[in-house]
């Protein structure tokens, strides 16, 4: 069974710029979450979709959104990006939180702003 | 808000010696998860054991226990026979049920020494 999927893996863009994150979860996983870790924050909570609809959201600002796929597939955006932007971008599935189910981890995408 | 803390930063065993590590956490919920990921160098979050705050029972998964003070809002995690493996970041996550948002701690960077 494959595991979480994330892509791309490494990527570098310039200040101002935006990009987008894919993640594909465990097969059967229809909640998808994102976690931003960096040096100076630690792991932070960034959104939540269920069932293609945004449950939960962090405390980022608005530059930072995601959407959801029939398929489960996610992706998140970052527009305008700054150098703080910076970081791990961690992707996570789960069968349903709402039971506790466990929750599973890409290997994340390393975004670097210059 | 809940809050994860882990108070030591960094720690180094012997090989196949027994090495505890902290986690304290703050919450006004009864029923929540507790969980203890480990990330080696290749940064994937790996589950390492869970913990039900309903179940008195302490959790273990094979060299991995948990010690679970739910009075006092403790979750440390004891592993025995250490092992070169075992070298990772090690973080202490909570989490409600119902969503994704875990909470994490800062990490524990334990290193297992020859």
């Amino acid at each position: 069974k494959a595991g979480v999927t994330q892509t791309p893996r490494y990527l570098i863009k310039t200040r101002g710029q935006q990009v987008t994150l894919s993640c594909s979860p465990i097969s059967g996983h229809r909640s998808v979450s994102w976690y931003q870790q960096t040096p100076g924050q630690g792991l932070q909570f960034l959104f939540e979709y269920f069932s293609e609809t945004q449950r939960n959201k962090g405390n980022f600002p608005g530059r930072f959104s995601g959407r959801q796929f029939s398929n489960s597939r996610s992706e998140m955006n970052v527009s305008t990006l700054e150098l703080g932007d910076s970081a791990l971008y961690l992707c996570a599935s789960s069968l349903n939180p709402s039971l506790g189910n466990t929750i599973y981890f890409g290997e994340g995408s390393w975004l670097t702003v210059v | 808000a809940q809050t994860v803390t882990q108070s030591q930063p960094e720690m180094s065993v012997q090989e196949a010696e027994t090495v505890t590590l902290s986690c304290t956490y703050d919450t006004s919920e009864n029923n929540y998860y507790l969980f203890w990921y480990k990330q080696p160098p290749s940064r994937q979050m790996i589950l390492v054991i869970r913990q039900e705050a309903y179940k008195q029972q302490n959790a273990t998964e094979n060299r991995f226990s948990v010690n679970f003070q739910k009075a006092a809002k403790s979750f440390s995690l004891k592993i025995s026979d250490s092992q070169l493996g075992d070298t990772a970041m090690y973080f202490c996550a909570f989490m409600k049920p119902g969503n994704n948002d875990m909470r994490f701690g800062a990490g524990t960077r334990l290193t297992v020494k020859p």
